[in-house]
């Protein structure tokens, strides 16, 4: 069965500061797709990862996924209170006609 | 604005009742998928329809029903509602059939909440 872990679950930090969250997986993944969801609102595509080892950059968030397509990582430098929001990691399933997605990082940026 | 609409915004029902939540997909796109998501969790997948075909079923519960119609709008038909069933119901487009490399795009959703 094919899932994707996110870590950690919640994360609560100041403005200004660094962070990094994990989307991971024991199964290979074709692609990876990162998407934000405001409070009441509908996820966001932010960026989709195809290649292993491939790094994309996103203004603050740098998007990396894993050599052997099994897991991906974000990392936001120098928090805004707008980064705040539930990251979700999505990927393809082997039959191809729908994504696995991720529980979320909801990620609290405060001011 | 992701140019997919939903309709009700909002939606209080009783226990036992049936509703119909309503997806229009943006212009062009091919594929409407439905999503649950309860309260502080992640996107749970119901179903995918292609062109008016069922592509891809999820953890959709019997009572639970969808089609697209020749328009390429579809619905979301939930029947003898349980509590449990509230959350929020989420409708998404994409250009092809497939997920893998194509962005999906959200409406805003349909609020469920049944008393």
């Amino acid at each position: 069965t094919q899932l994707l872990e996110q870590s950690p679950q919640f994360l609560s930090i100041q403005e200004g500061e660094n962070l990094t969250v994990y989307c991971n997986s024991s199964s290979v993944f074709s692609s990876l797709q990162w998407y934000r969801q405001e409070p009441g609102e509908g996820p966001v595509l932010l960026v989709t990862v195809v290649t292993g080892g491939e790094v994309k950059k996103l203004k603050r968030l740098t998007f990396q996924f894993g050599d052997a397509r099994k897991d991906s990582s974000l990392h936001i430098t120098a928090a805004q209170p707008g980064d705040t929001g539930l990251y979700l990691c999505a990927g393809p399933m082997d039959s191809n006609y729908q994504l696995i997605w991720g529980a979320g990082t909801k990620l609290i940026i405060k001011p | 604005d992701s140019g997919v609409t939903q309709t009700p915004k909002h939606l209080i029902t009783a226990t036992g009742q049936r509703v119909t939540l309503r997806c229009s997909p943006r212009s062009g796109d091919l594929s409407v998928y439905w999503y649950q998501q309860s309260l502080d969790q992640g996107l749970q997948f119901l179903i995918h329809y292609y062109n008016g075909e069922e592509r891809a079923k999820g953890n959709i519960l019997e009572r639970f029903s969808a089609q697209q119609f020749p328009d390429l709008h579809s619905e979301l038909n939930l029947s003898s509602l349980e509590l449990g069933d509230s959350a929020l119901y989420f409708c998404a487009s994409s250009l092809s059939g497939s997920p893998s490399y194509n962005e999906q795009f959200f409406g805003p959703g349909t609020r469920l909440t049944v008393l």
